[in-house]
């Protein structure tokens, strides 16, 4: 069967950093994406990581580690506005695959 | 940019009714996904369709039913709604061929009376 963790709510502080952890089981498992949502708005794309190891695009990183299912997203220099929720994906890496998206985090950054 | 649109921001109709959810891509993207959206249980997978006239069963298929007659249009039906059926609705396409980036529409909140 399919089965995804993460924690269902993180708080911080402006500038702080945190960290989402995501665990995963799934069957045919490519690689480990991470969207955002805002309240109200559509999720939209973060990260990718198909290999072992840490993805960094500017104040975010994401990590993987395959033998672990295991991966997190790393938020540094949190702003306001990084107040979202975001969801781990396990999948994708072929034409025809399909992400599984887990409940959601969602973090709670205040001033 | 790639641009998802689906036709409703909102809606409401009667349980019973027929509701046809319109989602219109513009990237010539091959794959596209119907999510549903609920407090507490996150995004999960209604249909998908890698090719026109082709769809593939997701997570919770139940009480849905699809058609993509062209490319960039992908369509959720709701055969007769019922209640458990409100919720909002989220459209995405993919580019296929190990595309891994999904793009979201702007969502449907269905009300189902």
């Amino acid at each position: 069967g399919q089965s995804l963790e993460q924690p269902s709510e993180v708080t911080a502080v402006e500038g702080a950093i945190v960290q989402i952890n995501c665990t995963y089981q799934t069957s045919g498992f490519y690689g480990l994406s991470w969207y955002q949502q805002h309240d109200g708005g559509a999720p939209t794309f973060l990260s990718y990581n198909a290999l072992d190891g840490l993805e960094e695009t500017g104040r975010f990183s994401s990590f993987l580690s395959r033998s672990d299912s295991y991966g997190y997203l790393l938020l540094q220099e949190l702003q306001m506005k990084d107040s979202a929720s975001y969801f781990c994906a396990p999948g994708g890496g072929s034409g025809y695959s399909t992400l599984t998206f887990g409940k959601g985090t969602m973090l709670l950054v205040s001033p | 940019d790639v641009k998802v649109t689906q036709s409703s921001r909102y809606l409401v109709k009667r349980t019973g009714e027929k509701v046809f959810l319109e989602c219109v891509q513009d990237m010539d993207h091959e794959n596209m996904f119907w999510y549903r959206q609920d407090p507490g249980l996150g995004l999960r997978l209604i249909y998908f369709s890698y090719d026109v006239k082709m769809k593939e069963k997701g997570d919770i298929p139940e009480g849905y039913s699809v058609s993509r007659e062209k490319k960039e249009r992908f369509s959720l039906i709701l055969e007769s709604a019922s209640t458990n059926q409100t919720s909002m609705y989220l459209c995405a396409s993919s580019l296929g061929q190990g595309g891994e980036t999904q793009y979201f529409g702007p969502g449907t909140r269905l009300l189902v009376l």
